[in-house]
C-alpha cells in the first residue's frame, strides 16, 4: 500500500521561498510528481522526479531521495497566485499513482 | 489539441440511484485514470483504464465500476448511492510519451440527497 505525509497547511509571504515537505512509504515505486490545484479547479502537473537529486523547472524546484522516501517542493519569488494545494504523488508503474491529501499553501503580501 | 472533458459538470441524484459519468481523453491519449475528490480525503484512485482494459483498481466497493471504449472515452458507473458518495469525480488521461504525466479533465460535481 502507500502511505504519504506532507504539512496540511502552511502559509509564506509574497516574494519568500517555501519548501513543502512529503514523505511517503509505497510498494512498487517508479517515481515522484508534484500536481498544483487551485481552489476549485482540476490539479495541474508541476513535476516528475525518477532520480535521486534536484530537478529544477523555472520557481519551481523538487528533490527526490528515494532511499530516504522523501521528497519536497521548492517553490521560490512567490507570487499571490502561487496559493493553492500542492499534491505530492508517489507513482507506480502502468499510471498507479496516490496522491497525498495535499497542502494547502496561502500566500500573503 | 483540446483538453480532457467531462461530462456532466454538475449532478444531483438521490440515495440509491445509479449514476453515469463520462470522459473523453486528450487525442491520442490511451490510458485514462478516475479519482474521487473529497475534502477529508483528498483524490482517491477508482480505476485506470488503458485500451479498454482495467489496468489498476483503487479500494472502492463494486458499486463502482467504468469501462472504456475503442475511441479512448471511458465512462464510469455509480450504482446504489449513497450519501457519501457526494464528491468530486476527476479523470485524468496520459499517453506514452509523457512520462506518466496525468492531464486532469474539470471533474463532474455529483450531491447525492
Amino acid at each position: 500500500g502507500q502511505n504519504i505525509d506532507q504539512p496540511t497547511e502552511m502559509t509564506a509571504t509574497e516574494g519568500a521561498i517555501v519548501q513543502i515537505n512529503c514523505t511517503y512509504q509505497t510498494s512498487g515505486f517508479n517515481g515522484l510528481f508534484w500536481y498544483q490545484q487551485h481552489a476549485g479547479e482540476a490539479p495541474t502537473f508541476l513535476s516528475y522526479n525518477v532520480l535521486d537529486g534536484l530537478e529544477e523547472k523555472g520557481r519551481f524546484s523538487s528533490f527526490l531521495s528515494r532511499s530516504k522516501g522523501y521528497s519536497y517542493l521548492l517553490l521560490k519569488e512567490l507570487q499571490m497566485k502561487d496559493s493553492a494545494s500542492y499534491l505530492c504523488a508517489p507513482g507506480g508503474g502502468y499510471q498507479k499513482v496516490t496522491f497525498g491529501i495535499g497542502t494547502k499553501l496561502q500566500v500573503i503580501p | 489539441k483540446a483538453g480532457v472533458t467531462q461530462t456532466p459538470r454538475y449532478l444531483i441524484k438521490t440515495r440509491g440511484q445509479q449514476v453515469t459519468l463520462s470522459c473523453s481523453p486528450i487525442s491520442g491519449h490511451r490510458s485514462v485514470s478516475w479519482y474521487q475528490q473529497t475534502p477529508g480525503q483528498g483524490l482517491q484512485f477508482l480505476f485506470e483504464y488503458f485500451s479498454e482494459t482495467q489496468r489498476n483498481k483503487g479500494n472502492f466497493p463494486g458499486r463502482f465500476s467504468g469501462r472504456q471504449f475503442s475511441n479512448s472515452r471511458s465512462e464510469m458507473n455509480v450504482s446504489t448511492l449513497e450519501l457519501g458518495d457526494s464528491a468530486l469525480y476527476l479523470c485524468a488521461s496520459s499517453g506514452l510519451s509523457n512520462r506518466g504525466e496525468q492531464f486532469f479533465g474539470p471533474g463532474t460535481r455529483l450531491t447525492v440527497l
